[in-house]
């Protein structure tokens, strides 16, 4: 398995309260995404990084802000949970574009915003 | 925007049973395909991936997906389930000049032993 940890792995907060979700790769790939899986939605892209400190928009970013200071790191902010965010949250991992080979994944996050 | 559709939303089969789950993406150029599985509990795997060359494309534990282009469809296949093939399927495309994969919305199959 591809060496990729995300934290925490389960999370419960309030409404309106910032939360970070962390994802750690050991593999030195230079592409990292977050997605969120819904169900009937499938996994859509909040954001992603081509290099440190490179980040762009997903499908669904609003709300969401990224940081790639390192290239082994990437963290996912939520300024200001709401409800709808409430999902379980996938950081993926490529060593080039996605088009020339294969998504990794990690064991992914729920979060839970009451 | 690139979309793609998965219109069985859930699957049930007996073991031994063929398989065909439907993919259908709305990109019109040139596109990288790609099924990837989640089992229960676990994060999504890569099936197989189809970027160019032979159209019918062989991936992991027996599945195979072919490119109809005219149809803009990349089906997945298996000649014969098993209780261990019990997972949510998804398909995803990639324009292939774009650095974003668009999943579609999953299947969920399930095999009963």
């Amino acid at each position: 398995d591809a060496g990729i940890t995300q934290s925490p792995r389960h999370k419960v907060t309030e409404t309106g309260t910032p939360v970070t979700l962390r994802c750690h790769q050991t593999e030195n790939h230079r592409y990292m995404y977050w997605y969120r899986q819904d169900p009937g939605h499938g996994l859509r892209l909040i954001h992603y990084s081509y290099g440190v400190k490179d980040t762009d928009k997903g499908e669904v970013s609003d709300g969401y802000s990224v940081s790639r200071s390192k290239t082994e790191d990437f963290l996912l902010t939520l300024e200001s949970a709401t409800s709808s965010q409430t999902s379980v949250y996938f950081c993926a991992i490529s060593e080039g574009a996605v088009g020339t080979g294969e998504l990794f994944f990690g064991e992914g996050s729920r979060l839970t915003v009451l | 925007a690139q979309s793609v559709s998965q219109h069985n939303h859930h699957v049930i089969l007996s073991e031994a049973a063929s398989l065909e789950l439907g993919c259908n993406y709305s990109y019109g150029g040139t596109v990288n395909l790609f099924w990837y599985v989640q089992y229960p509990g676990q994060h999504l795997q890569l099936l197989l991936k189809y970027f160019s060359g032979d159209p019918l494309v062989k991936g992991i534990k027996g599945f195979e997906a072919e490119f109809i282009k005219s149809k803009f469809s990349f089906n997945l296949r298996k000649p014969s389930v098993q209780w261990s093939d019990t997972a949510e399927y998804f398909c995803a495309v990639n324009e292939g000049s774009a650095r974003q994969l668009t999943f579609g919305s999953g299947t969920q199959l399930t095999v009963l032993p």
